[in-house]
């Protein structure tokens, strides 16, 4: 397996811009998992979803943010109008309802907001 | 408020010693704890699960211990090399939620 997939990699855009984040979780997993690093803040939870269906946004900052999984195998973020302070890493995490509770992380998207 | 904390954000040894690595929570009763390791520009990675009834788990030269009485978690790394080096996180879960709440994380750097 590939392994999640996030694009793009690197998003450099100006204050004001619509950014979209997007991801591939891994064939069979049905947990999608949104995450934001800083070095402020460390890792923080977003939102996740089971089944295509958001079960907790309470960590998603404002409304300037929102996500969607119109399928299983695929799942974007949006933040519009992006600000200076949303520049971070944005991972995407999979994992499957059985098993050993394991997230799989993305490369993730590195976003610096001009 | 529900808190993690991870020792020193910074954590030098000298190659072939043992790195100890710790995680303390509060405001938390965890079902499981998990540690991960990230290197530069990369997501983390998976490498041990304990649970809360487990005092113990121990996986090639990777040792993890859970005292949930004291709310803490040791991450040792036996017989360090340079490729050890990376920063480690904690992560808790609870048995409802699916989500995991982390730890700020420990930069770990061998010297060789």
């Amino acid at each position: 397996d590939a392994g999640v997939i996030q694009s793009p990699r690197h998003e450099v855009t100006e204050m004001g811009q619509e950014v979209t984040l997007r991801c591939k979780p891994i064939s069979g997993h049905d947990y999608l998992f949104w995450y934001r690093q800083t070095m402020m803040r460390g890792l923080e939870l977003l939102i996740y979803f089971n089944n295509n269906v958001p079960i907790d946004d309470s960590g998603m900052p404002e409304d300037r943010f929102s996500a969607k999984m119109p399928n299983a195998s695929f799942s974007t973020l949006k933040i519009q109008p992006s600000e200076p302070r949303d520049s971070a890493v944005y991972f995407c995490a999979s994992r499957a309802t059985s098993g050993r509770e394991t997230q799989y992380f993305g490369p993730g998207t590195r976003l610096l907001v001009l | 408020s529900q808190k993690i904390e991870q020792n020193s954000e910074a954590l030098n040894i000298q190659e072939g010693k043992t790195a100890t690595l710790t995680c303390n929570y509060t405001n938390y009763s965890p079902a499981y704890l998990q540690w991960y390791r990230q290197d530069p520009g990369r997501g983390p990675v998976f490498l041990l699960l304990i649970r809360e009834n487990e005092k113990e788990k121990r996986k090639e030269r990777l040792k993890v211990t859970f005292d949930t009485t004291l709310k803490q978690s040791l991450f040792h790394i036996t017989a360090s090399q340079p490729a050890d080096s990376a920063t480690y996180l904690c992560a808790l879960g609870s048995g409802s939620a699916r989500q995991l709440t982390f730890g700020s994380g420990t930069q770990l750097t061998v010297l060789p």
